[in-house]
């Protein structure tokens, strides 16, 4: 069964850099038929995609968060990780890791969200 | 790039059946079948319910279905339950290789 499981700081302080690590299990990060997703939610809002990267190393992302983010991969610890920089009050959200498949573009399978505040 | 827009909220009593709209552009639906739908429940991560337009995974209840007619999607459920009640996202893939998600549904059963 595939699992993906999100970690990292719960309070970041403004102008910083926000690091989240996924770990995935059940499935590579290295197969070529997914790509690896984060999407955020601020608390009573929306998903917002965050952005995506191949096993390749090949990624999109936002264009409203493109300048911050970075999105890559530890293939020796099946693991993907994300930073944004600079961050501010409006980054405070349940980040989401997820799975998607490569050529039918949908997610099948996320981790159960990890909360992170941005506050002094 | 702007959401896809969703009402915010639909209702209907057990055993009616409901849909939901997702209206995007030329740039994403209008263009791409690869729209899919996630049912959220109160602090739970989202669960997908269909895939490009009209697809059900495995073990999705034969009551949720989808469509699409250009520029917009949707996705209906049938016989409601008061287990469906939570929150109903579209997302599409688009022209810029990037995702977009709507601006969410709340389902309430009455």
């Amino acid at each position: 069964q595939v699992q993906l499981q999100e970690s990292g700081p719960g309070l970041v302080k403004p102008s910083q850099t926000l690091s989240l690590t996924c770990t995935v299990s059940g499935a590579s990060l290295s197969s070529t038929s997914y790509y690896w997703n984060w999407i955020r939610q601020p608390a009573g809002k929306q998903l917002e995609w965050i952005g995506r990267i191949y096993s390749s190393g090949s990624t999109d992302f936002n264009p409203s968060l493109r300048s911050r983010v970075t999105i890559s991969v530890d293939m020796s610890k099946n693991h993907l990780s994300l930073r944004l920089k600079s961050v501010t009050a409006a980054d405070t959200a349940v980040y989401y890791c997820a799975r998607g498949v490569s050529g039918w573009y949908y997610f099948d399978f996320w981790g159960q969200g990890t909360l992170v505040f941005v506050s002094s | 790039q702007s959401a896809l827009t969703q009402p915010a909220s639909v209702s209907g009593s057990p055993g009616q059946s409901i849909t939901i709209s997702c209206t995007g552009t030329s740039g994403d639906i209008g263009t791409y079948d690869y729209v899919s739908w996630y049912q959220q429940h109160p602090g739970k991560a989202p669960k997908l319910m269909i895939y490009d337009v009209t697809n059900r995974p495995s073990g999705v209840s034969h009551r949720f279905s989808g469509s699409k007619s250009g520029s917009t999607a949707s996705l209906t459920i049938s016989g409601l339950q008061a287990e469906d009640e939570a929150d109903y996202y579209c997302n599409s893939y688009t022209i810029s290789s990037t995702h977009v998600f709507g601006g969410g549904t709340r389902l309430t059963v009455l």
